[in-house]
């Protein structure tokens, strides 16, 4: 079965460094991978969306890359900021659906 | 980007009753909406695509009985737990796909905490 795999379940990072978040998968092809922003009590906020054709994709302090031989997409996080703690959650999708990782919470240290 | 809204933000219930959610996409029409729960440090569920104007199409394991979606119209969609246990007790997340993207980005609604006493 399908299965999707966020390397650490919390993530400490000093601010102002780059934060690297990681996305692993199995038995699975994604059209699409897209990472979202979840505060607690919140629903997702959608960050950024990379297709299988796509190595990389930047937004701002943000850049997601796609490896689809290492089933694998890395997320950063430049210049971190304490405002961008909260859990990150990886997501594919082929079709309609959307399956989703169990997130990494990130904590940015003041 | 595009905003889905859901109401009420919190309930809380006594076992045996029935509460209904509402997902409301608020600046565009969506075809198709999708609800999800969520337990504490867990990923997001899929239970259920809701489409307009036919029959929601439920994941595997998900009682369709209990869990009952009406997609009324392009901008509505309600989730009713029926006959709601303690073990129902969950975040329920619904979400909008907006078809003027041309992306398959889904939009998600603030989520609702369920307390079934």
């Amino acid at each position: 079965s399908q299965k999707i795999e966020q390397n650490s379940e919390a993530l400490n990072i000093q601010e102002g460094k780059t934060a690297t978040l990681t996305c692993n998968y199995t038995n699975y092809s994604p059209a699409y991978l897209q990472w979202y922003r979840q505060d607690p009590g919140r629903g997702p906020v959608f960050l950024l969306l990379i297709r299988e054709n796509e190595k990389e994709k930047r937004k701002e302090r943000l850049k997601v890359t796609f490896d689809t031989t290492l089933k694998q997409s890395l997320f950063h996080i430049t210049a971190s900021q304490p405002a961008d703690s909260a859990t990150y959650l990886c997501a594919l999708s082929r079709d309609d659906k959307i399956i989703f990782g169990k997130g990494t919470r990130l904590h940015i240290l003041p | 980007g595009a905003v889905v809204s859901q109401h009420p933000s919190r309930v809380i219930c006594k076992s045996g009753t029935s509460v209904k959610i509402e997902c409301r996409s608020l600046d565009f029409q969506a075809t198709t909406m999708f609800w999800y729960r969520q337990f504490p440090k867990q990923s997001l569920m899929l239970m259920a695509t809701s489409n307009e104007g036919s029959k929601a199409t439920y994941e595997q394991g998900v009682e369709k009985d209990k869990f009952l979606i009406n997609h009324a119209s392009l901008t509505l969609s309600t989730l009713t737990v029926t006959s709601a246990h303690p073990e129902d007790s969950s975040f329920y997340i619904c979400s909008a796909r907006d078809p003027g993207t041309g992306m398959n980005t889904q939009y998600f609604g603030p989520g609702t905490r369920l307390t079934v006493l």
